[in-house]
């Protein structure tokens, strides 16, 4: 069974800050299939990184993703006060498709 | 652009099948495989299953035996059956575009499942 495991569980930053949010699969992601959303209070999920490293259409220059194999993570340069969220990884490179439990990213 | 608007009923009694459509537009259901995730009220998101236009289906190892995913290709819209739901089931269910990452999603809608 593939499990993604996010860290930290919540992070507690203030605007302008860098941060960095770890995803580690118990299996190696194959080809980089491994993906990133930001999902806010009532509404959808909102991809911001594919393929490990590829921002989405419309994503701010500010989100980076990084890594391979079984390690992983999204980095934020500057910390907008709409970055304050939930954030999920996914891998998609079998079925069935997993996501990862979520960091908690709050206003400190 | 496309937009997927999901739809069904909010309340499922116990023991009873959940039912759900999404319907698409700005791209033809013919296109792309189409993805069911859902979201417990406070938890994460979990992937239930993906259909092809084809009408291949991939489903969650944990619901294979109570979940069907189907299409319409002539109303451009795909559906979710689960059946034999408990509270457990309760959740906001999306769908969402594609089999790996998911660019375009509908809104979600909340099903609980109560008598």
């Amino acid at each position: 069974e593939n499990v993604l495991t996010q860290s930290p569980g919540t992070l507690s930053l203030s605007p302008g800050e860098r941060t960095t949010l770890s995803c580690r699969a118990n299996q190696s992601v194959s080809n980089n299939y491994l993906a990133w959303y930001q999902q806010k209070p009532g509404q959808a999920p909102r991809l911001l990184i594919y393929g490990a490293s590829s921002r989405a259409t419309g994503i701010p220059d500010r989100f980076s993703g990084s890594g391979s194999g079984t390690d992983f993570t999204l980095t934020i340069s500057r910390l907008d006060p709409e970055d304050f969220a939930m954030y999920y990884c996914q891998r998609y490179d079998n079925s069935p498709v997993t996501f990862g439990q979520g960091t908690r990213l709050e206003i400190k | 652009q496309v937009q997927l608007q999901e739809s069904g009923p909010g309340l499922v009694k116990p023991s009873e099948t959940l039912s759900l459509t999404c319907t698409v537009s700005g791209a033809s259901i013919s296109s792309s495989y189409w993805t069911w995730v859902r979201q417990p009220p406070g938890k994460g998101l979990e992937w239930l299953g993906n259909i092809y236009y084809s009408g291949r289906t991939n489903y969650s190892p944990s619901l294979k035996s109570r979940v069907t995913l189907s299409l319409d290709t002539s109303k451009n819209q795909f559906s979710l059956n689960l059946n034999s739901v408990t509270a457990a089931d309760t959740a906001v269910y999306y769908c969402a575009r594609g089999s790996g990452w998911h660019l375009s999603w509908g809104q979600g809608t909340l099903v609980t499942v109560s008598s």
